[in-house]
């Protein structure tokens, strides 16, 4: 039963390119959450997600970021036009319905970077 | 924003000795939950206590949750140097936004070194 699996693991971008990271949750995990971490810093929530609804987006930036949880396949994060204050790991993690609280299961992140 | 706030930001002790770090928190929590994260790896769930809980021990670990303090604490005896990580509390409250479903904040963590 594999874990959270996010790709790529390492991401590099210029500036003004788009970045898409994507997090495929546990089975039997329905709920997604993606948080973003500063070097140096915890974790700041970005976003939660359940299929094809987004609950909770107070965490997002209102320009360049966006979110999704398709019906079929992975959660996508998605940012436009990245600049250099978005560099930084991006982890998904993910829970079952119900258990949101009972502890996530976290991905190995997404380190991206832009040049 | 955060809610918590670990103390120490960092702590380097020697293998054998006991570690602990401690969280606040400002708002009411339903449960609070300590996790490690190895240098540039995902956070490892490590346990949870709840709000009606005072301490809990898992193997090496002890926690302990005082609400009247809204303060937690993480001991891990004999330390080894495999625990050497940084350590994050998280707590989970009701959340305002989208039907008040129980969000998980993370604090500032705090930065172990164990020395062999």
């Amino acid at each position: 039963n594999a874990g959270v699996m996010q790709n790529p693991r390492h991401l590099v971008r210029r500036r003004g390119q788009e970045a898409r990271l994507r997090c495929s949750p546990m089975k039997g995990h329905s709920h997604v959450y993606w948080y973003r971490q500063l070097p140096e810093e915890g974790l700041k929530f970005m976003v939660y997600l359940q299929k094809e609804n987004i609950i909770d987006e107070s965490g997002m930036p209102k320009e360049r970021f966006s979110a999704e949880f398709p019906k079929e396949g992975p959660s996508i994060l998605r940012i436009q036009q990245v600049v250099r204050g978005d560099s930084a790991a991006y982890f998904c993690a993910s829970s079952p319905p119900g258990l949101a609280a009972a502890g996530y299961t976290f991905g190995s992140g997404t380190r991206l970077t832009v040049v | 924003s955060q809610q918590g706030e670990e103390d120490p930001q960092a702590l380097s002790i020697q293998e054998g000795e006991n570690a602990t770090m401690n969280c606040s928190y400002k708002t009411s929590i339903n449960n609070l939950q300590w996790y490690r994260q190895n240098s540039g790896r995902g956070l490892v769930h490590l346990i949870l206590i709840r709000s009606n809980e005072r301490e809990k021990h898992s193997g090496r670990l002890r926690v302990t949750l005082d609400t009247s303090k809204k303060s937690s604490s993480l001991l891990i005896t004999a330390s080894r140097a495999a625990d050497t990580a940084s350590y994050f509390c998280a707590t989970a409250s009701v959340s305002m936004n989208s039907g008040g479903y129980q969000k998980v904040t993370f604090g500032t963590g705090t930065k172990l070194q164990v020395i062999p």
